[in-house]
């Protein structure tokens, strides 16, 4: 089945940018889903930051959307999220997430990677 | 943006007591394109049902959802140990952006 794995530093400094990717195994980027990121600040809710399509579509949380870049690496059966100018609000752990498709419908999110914290902080 | 409100923020119960979760809406969901989603200390959020009432792969059928428009609702018929947890919903309607509930805990009694 399919699995997610980010990597990526876990520390970013004030100001600098966040830079991760999520590693997609037993299954391909190039289907017919979409590829989320999702976060969530210790102790809080979750928040959606964005996804791809393998052709490079991409959809943004208003919220974030002139700090967000999301991009594909199909070569390498991958995506990133890029997330600039951070600050300490944005200290989360940071997940990737297939999102599901059926026939008829899309949008939730399975499965998902184990995430990964990153900590803004001089 | 469509605003999602979990109530209670946190239930306690007791093994096998039935568990019922709230998720209202801002504005309609379309289609019932709801999902919950459980999420135990430590661990990524867990998919249990998707478009409102589908029961994801490998999911008990004690978890059930139900409603529509604005008003959803997960049940948990008997609780077990593993059960205990945050669960928190999602609604992914015609366009993004896809936006959660505040969660609500279920803790033991």
């Amino acid at each position: 089945q399919v699995q997610l794995q980010e990597s990526g530093p876990g520390l970013v400094k004030p100001s600098g940018t966040l830079s991760l990717t999520c590693a997609v195994s037993g299954g391909s980027i190039s289907s017919s889903n979409w590829w989320s990121w999702v976060r969530q600040p210790p102790g809080k809710g979750l928040e959606w930051i964005g996804e791809i399509y393998h052709s490079g579509s991409t959809n943004y949380n208003p919220s974030l959307k002139s700090r967000v870049t999301i991009s594909v690496d199909k070569s390498k059966n991958q995506f990133s999220l890029k997330l600039s100018s951070v600050t300490a609000a944005d200290t989360a752990v940071y997940y990737c997430a297939r999102v599901g498709i059926t026939v008829t419908t899309s949008g939730w999110f399975d499965p998902w990677g184990q995430g990964t914290l990153v900590t803004v902080s001089s | 943006e469509i605003v999602l409100t979990q109530s209670p923020g946190t239930l306690s119960l007791s093994p096998g007591e039935r568990a019922t979760l709230s998720c209202r809406a801002s504005q309609s969901v379309s289609s019932s394109y709801l999902a919950w989603y459980q999420q135990k200390p430590g661990q990524a959020p867990r998919l249990l049902i998707y478009g409102a009432s589908s029961r994801a792969t490998g999911i008990p059928d004690r978890f059930s959802g139900s409603g529509s428009g604005t008003d959803f609702t997960l049940t948990i018929s008997r609780l077990e140990p593993e059960d205990f947890a945050v669960y928190y919903c999602q609604q992914y309607g015609s366009s993004p952006p896809r936006t959660f509930g505040q969660g609500t805990k279920v803790e033991i009694k």
